[in-house]
């Protein structure tokens, strides 16, 4: 069976540091991963998603991650933290039914202070 | 284009009431899904549509729970006889075909009294 397991549960940045929320997947086989963002009282927005192609995903607002198959990660990071970067972060693999039903990480809430 | 859409925002109800959600996926999307975010369980999977069928309905946590989709568009989650335990966000998802992207609309949260 597939999970993830966000490794931290809150992280904390300054503005303008780089920011890194870590993931760690299961799966049996080579799987679709994605990163959702959560802002306050908002609906799950698409960050990115791996799907095979590169092991290096670039996504919106400056996010990028990085399958790596050897250590089963993929962490999320950002050179420079905005203050509108804080909000909840959702590691997620699709399940392997082939209609990509959705397994969340418990996720990881990230905070960014002045 | 217009996103997901879910109603109502917010719903407060009795323990023992029955309770319906809506959701409108995005025009042409055949796929749709259902999740629930909880404090304790986190986001979870209930029910998967594709057209008007439910291949997958092994998330749904009881049978007090029940989804239906008609014309392969609107998607109404039905909770019956509603405990204290099933207050969360039901956050409702579609995609253009079976594994592609998901959005999220805004999800109904739901308070159970």
């Amino acid at each position: 069976a597939q999970s993830v397991t966000q490794l931290d549960s809150h992280v904390s940045v300054s503005e303008g540091t780089p920011v890194l929320l870590r993931c760690n997947y299961s799966s049996s086989y080579s799987p679709s991963l994605f990163w959702y963002v959560q802002h306050p009282n908002k609906g799950l927005q698409l960050l990115l998603k791996y799907t095979s192609a590169a092991t290096l995903v670039k996504g919106i607002n400056g996010f990028e991650a990085e399958f790596k198959k050897s250590e089963t990660s993929f962490h999320l990071t950002k050179p420079s933290a905005h203050m509108s970067d804080a909000a909840e972060y959702f590691c997620v693999v699709s399940d392997s039914g082939g209609y990509n039903k959705l397994i969340f990480g418990a996720g990881t809430r990230l905070a960014v202070h002045p | 284009g217009a996103g997901v859409s879910q109603s109502p925002s917010n719903k407060v109800t009795e323990k023992g009431k029955d309770v319906e959600l809506r959701c409108d996926p995005i025009s042409g999307h055949t796929a749709l899904y259902w999740y629930r975010q909880s404090l304790g369980q986190g986001l979870e999977f209930l029910i998967y549509f594709q057209g008007n069928s439910a291949p997958d309905k092994s998330g749904l946590p009881s049978d007090r729970f029940s989804a239906e989709r008609t014309g392969g568009s609107v998607s109404t989650l039905t909770i019956q006889r509603t405990q204290q335990e099933d207050s969360a966000v039901y956050l409702c998802a579609s995609s253009f075909g079976p594994g592609e992207t998901q959005y999220f609309g805004p999800g109904t949260r739901l308070l159970v009294l």
